[in-house]
């Protein structure tokens, strides 16, 4: 079956301790993104990935890492997170950049106090 | 980056009425998708139409491009519970080929 997986789907944390959520697509997509969910505040990107090794910053990439060691795989990871952070994460993944249509994974809740 | 206006914001009906949501923009688009989302799940793409004018029909949704390739609107006929998300409209940029999305158009489906 065709999917993005996400993990964890939920996670509390509290701030400053560093974790990442893993991403992982079985579509052999070259595009992959992550994005924040928010209130009031709709979808907003904070990194993409165009093909391994290949990143950029979406329009909220403070306080957020990314890679993309495998065309498979696009983790997100944050350093020291802060509770301006605690937000649904979803990761999503397109075949292309032209009709540009997002796979989206489950989505990740995270809370940090 | 601008959002796409998506209208209303929410919208709460009976089940068996027709109801239409809007996504506007200034910007022109290549391409325009819309979404649907559950509560605790990710957006799950509904359709994808490219050229203005265009309208595509899913069961009893009804989507349309516009002429000029700037909105989008989506049409369902006799609403039923299952029709209950979040609708979400997003659109390829034309001069960038950059994503835009919509806010969102919450919709609850009463019985």
């Amino acid at each position: 079956e065709a999917q993005v997986t996400q993990n964890p789907r939920y996670l509390i944390t509290v701030t400053g301790k560093k974790l990442t959520v893993t991403c992982s697509q079985n579509m052999n997509h070259e595009y992959m993104s992550w994005y924040r969910q928010d209130p009031g505040l709709g979808l907003r990107q904070i990194y993409y990935s165009m093909n391994v090794e290949v990143t950029d910053k979406g329009d909220v990439p403070e306080g957020y890492k990314v890679s993309r060691k495998e065309k498979r795989n696009f983790p997100l990871i944050l350093e020291s997170p802060s509770p301006n952070q605690t937000s649904l994460y979803f990761c999503a993944s397109s075949r292309d950049r032209v009709l540009y249509e997002q796979y989206f994974g489950p989505g990740t809740r995270l809370t940090v106090t | 980056t601008q959002l796409l206006e998506q209208s209303p914001q929410f919208l709460s009906i009976q089940e068996g009425e027709n109801l239409t949501v809007y996504c506007n923009s200034s910007s022109v688009f290549s391409s325009l998708q819309w979404y649907r989302q559950e509560p605790g799940e990710g957006p799950v793409l509904l359709v994808t139409v490219v050229t203005g004018g265009e309208v595509k029909k899913l069961k009893r949704l009804t989507f349309q491009f516009g002429d000029a390739r700037k909105d989008s609107s989506l049409h369902i006929t006799a609403a039923q519970t299952g029709d209950t998300g979040l609708y979400l409209c997003a659109g390829v940029e034309d001069s960038n080929y950059q994503l835009i999305w919509g806010a969102g158009t919450k919709l609850i489906i009463k019985p």
